[in-house]
């Protein structure tokens, strides 16, 4: 079935160091890649999406390529700032009896010093 | 302001008592869902609803009930709760379907004695 998997935490990073967190999935078919983001206490918020292969998605500094070859959606940014420090989650829409559903990672924690 | 509202934000109770998280979105989606969120296991679908009386099962639906007869509401029912069920629940909605952006709510937790 379809899934997906992300790499485990936490990353500790220091203020403008280079972000990676490496997602890939399983899945029949194109599916829609996204990533979504958890500051502490809150609830998810979308950061990023990708529709087709090829595409990238931005915000924030943030970005990632769908990549059908590899089934890989990473995450990256530049320059990390403490305020990145978040859960994120790499996820997929799968279809359900004929609805879609999303399916998410496990999540990755990043942690990012001062 | 458009959001997601859950209650209660905290919750301790005993097994076997039933309980009512509820949840409502002021956005007009037709697509709702319940998650819930374990250390290790990251988030899981409970349930998820396309319009009003429409649901169906997600990945872990084990003792857990929704109804949906109004738009905007998509209450979670745990008729018997037993321990497992401790956890962080987040509903989450959004305009047609999973893959438009979900708006998630500020999150339930449960604790199950």
């Amino acid at each position: 079935g379809n899934s997906v998997t992300q790499m485990e935490g936490p990353v500790t990073l220091s203020e403008e160091a280079f972000l990676t967190i490496n997602c890939t999935y399983t899945a029949t078919g194109y599916p829609s890649l996204f990533w979504y983001v958890q500051y502490p206490g809150e609830g998810l918020q979308l950061l990023l999406k990708a529709t087709k292969a090829d595409d990238k998605g931005s915000n924030k500094g943030f970005e990632a390529t769908y990549r059908k070859e590899t089934t890989s959606f990473h995450l990256e940014k530049g320059s990390v700032q403490v305020s990145d420090s978040a859960v994120y989650f790499c996820a997929l829409v799968r279809m359900n009896s004929g609805y879609s559903t999303l399916t998410f990672g496990k999540g990755t924690m990043l942690l990012v010093s001062p | 302001e458009a959001q997601v509202t859950q209650n209660p934000r905290y919750l301790i109770t005993v097994t076997g008592k039933k309980l009512t998280v509820t949840c409502s979105q002021n956005m007009n989606h037709e697509y709702m869902s319940w998650y819930r969120q374990d250390p290790g296991l990251g988030l899981r679908q409970i349930y998820y609803s396309m319009n009003v009386e429409v649901t169906d099962k997600g990945d872990v639906p084990e003792g857990y009930k929704v109804s949906r007869k109004e738009k905007r509401n998509f209450p979670l029912i745990l008729e018997s709760p037993s321990p497992n069920q401790t956890s962080l629940y987040f509903c989450a909605s959004s305009y047609t379907e999973a893959g438009d952006e979900q708006f998630f709510g500020p999150g339930t937790r449960l604790t199950v004695l």
